[in-house]
């Protein structure tokens, strides 16, 4: 069975350094992993995508994260954090292929606050 | 840009009430899913919906769970008699034929007394 563990759930940085939110995987096969993020009282916005193209995959916002499959992890990174990045974001697998419309399993997410 | 609206943002109801929460999927978009999430847990699935029938439910999605596409616009999900463990946040979420990424709803904080 898939499944996604975020391996922080809160991580502080001061704004203009680095992120790092760590999230390994689980997979009987070639996973689809997404980082969502959700705002206080906003709904759930998809950052990035990885649908086994290229392993280095950018998002909105100047967040990237890296598929590496021999250490089974997506973690999600940004050089230099904003105020606004201040948020909670999510590590998320498919039950099955990209387009097969299968049901999204969540991980535990990861708050991020940013200090100024 | 389309987007994907729910109402109320929060309801709240007696236990044994039935509530009724109410998704507007995007326009195009033909598959739709209810998640939930209890305060301090994980998102989990609940149901997803196409061509007018249930693909997949989740051991969560008992009897006392229905969905409804009762027009060419709106997704309901109703709980027929809450309890108080049914209190979360209920998420909405669609997609489209060709993709599969999944676009959120707001939300619909149920508060069951």
């Amino acid at each position: 069975a898939q499944s996604v563990t975020q391996l922080d759930s809160h991580v502080s940085v001061s704004e203009g350094t680095p992120v790092l939110l760590r999230c390994n995987y689980s997979s009987s096969y070639s996973p689809s992993l997404f980082w969502y993020v959700q705002h206080p009282n906003k709904g759930l916005q998809l950052l990035l995508k990885y649908t086994s193209a290229a392993t280095l995959v950018k998002g909105i916002n100047g967040f990237e994260a890296e598929f590496k499959k021999s250490e089974t992890s997506f973690h999600l990174t940004k050089p230099s954090a904003h105020m606004s990045d201040a948020a909670e974001y999510f590590c998320v697998v498919t039950d099955r292929g990209y387009n097969q419309g299968g049901k999204l399993i969540f991980g535990q997410g990861t708050e991020l606050s940013v200090k100024p | 840009e389309p987007e994907v609206t729910q109402t109320p943002s929060h309801q709240v109801t007696q236990m044994g009430q039935e509530v009724i929460l109410r998704c507007v999927p995007i326009s195009n978009h033909l598959y739709f899913y209810w998640y939930r999430q209890i305060l301090g847990q994980k998102v989990e699935f609940l149901v997803s919906f196409y061509n007018n029938e249930i693909s997949e439910k989740s051991e969560i999605f008992d009897d006392q769970f229905s969905v409804e596409r009762p027009d060419g616009s709106n997704f309901t999900l109703k709980i027929r008699s809450t309890k108080l463990e049914d209190s979360a946040m209920y998420f909405c979420a669609s997609r489209g034929q060709f993709s599969g990424e999944q676009y959120f709803g707001p939300g619909t904080r149920l508060t069951v007394t």
